[in-house]
């Protein structure tokens, strides 16, 4: 089944541990983003790839990165989370070419504090 | 000039009515407009989509209609049923994708 796979689901931390949370997928994409989901302020993008050693910040990079060094694998990772980063995060890939739409993980949901 | 516009936050529709949710843009390099449909405690998954060249989409109960003068595309569903409750998402593109706020959709049995 062709699908991105985040984990884990739930997570709660306290401030200043750092966490990664993994997200893989199986269709070959070259593009990978993450968004965060917070209500009233919709989707929006922390990082992307465009494809493998490629990465670029999207509208709210502060207090991530990321990495792609393999196609099929993009981490994200905060190495000093603080209570404003509680949300609820997803992972999405699509093909190259922007007129493809996304498929996105189950999301994570990050309690920090 | 990069934000995308949606209408209503919530929409509260009879079980067989057609639900409308509506979307504006300003940037008109954007040429890909898809509709995301997310349920609660999934992600969001691609519903529909639409290119500029055309006026109007349509996929089974779901129609997007779209007004390149306007800059703006809608989401109709038609005979809409309690499993599309949900929360839609609209989108426009060019060398990134732009989110709506979203809309939450409950339709009454």
């Amino acid at each position: 089944e062709a699908q991105v796979t985040q984990n884990p689901r739930y997570l709660i931390t306290v401030t200043g541990k750092k966490l990664t949370v993994t997200c893989s997928q199986n269709m070959n994409h070259e593009y990978m983003s993450w968004y965060r989901q917070d209500p009233g302020l919709g989707l929006r993008q922390i990082y992307y790839s465009m494809n493998v050693e490629v990465t670029d910040k999207g509208d709210v990079p502060e207090g991530y990165k990321v990495s792609r060094k393999e196609k099929r694998n993009f981490p994200l990772i905060l190495e000093s989370p603080s209570p404003n980063q509680t949300s609820l995060y997803f992972c999405a890939s699509r093909k190259d070419g922007i007129n493809y739409g996304y498929t996105f993980g189950s999301g994570t949901r990050l309690t920090v504090v | 000039q990069q934000q995308v516009k949606q209408s209503p936050q919530s929409l509260i529709v009879q079980k067989g009515g057609i639900s409308i949710i509506n979307c504006a843009y300003e940037n008109t390099a954007f040429d890909y407009f898809p509709w995301y449909q997310q349920f609660p405690g999934k992600g969001p998954a691609l519903l529909i989509a639409i290119r500029p060249d055309v006026s109007e989409k349509k996929e089974g109960r779901f129609t997007i209609s779209f007004n390149k003068s306007a800059k703006q595309f809608s989401l109709h569903i038609m005979d809409s049923q309690p499993g599309d409750s949900a929360t839609y998402f609209c989108a426009a593109s060019w060398s990134k994708i732009i989110f709506g706020k979203g809309t939450r959709l409950h339709i009454l049995p």
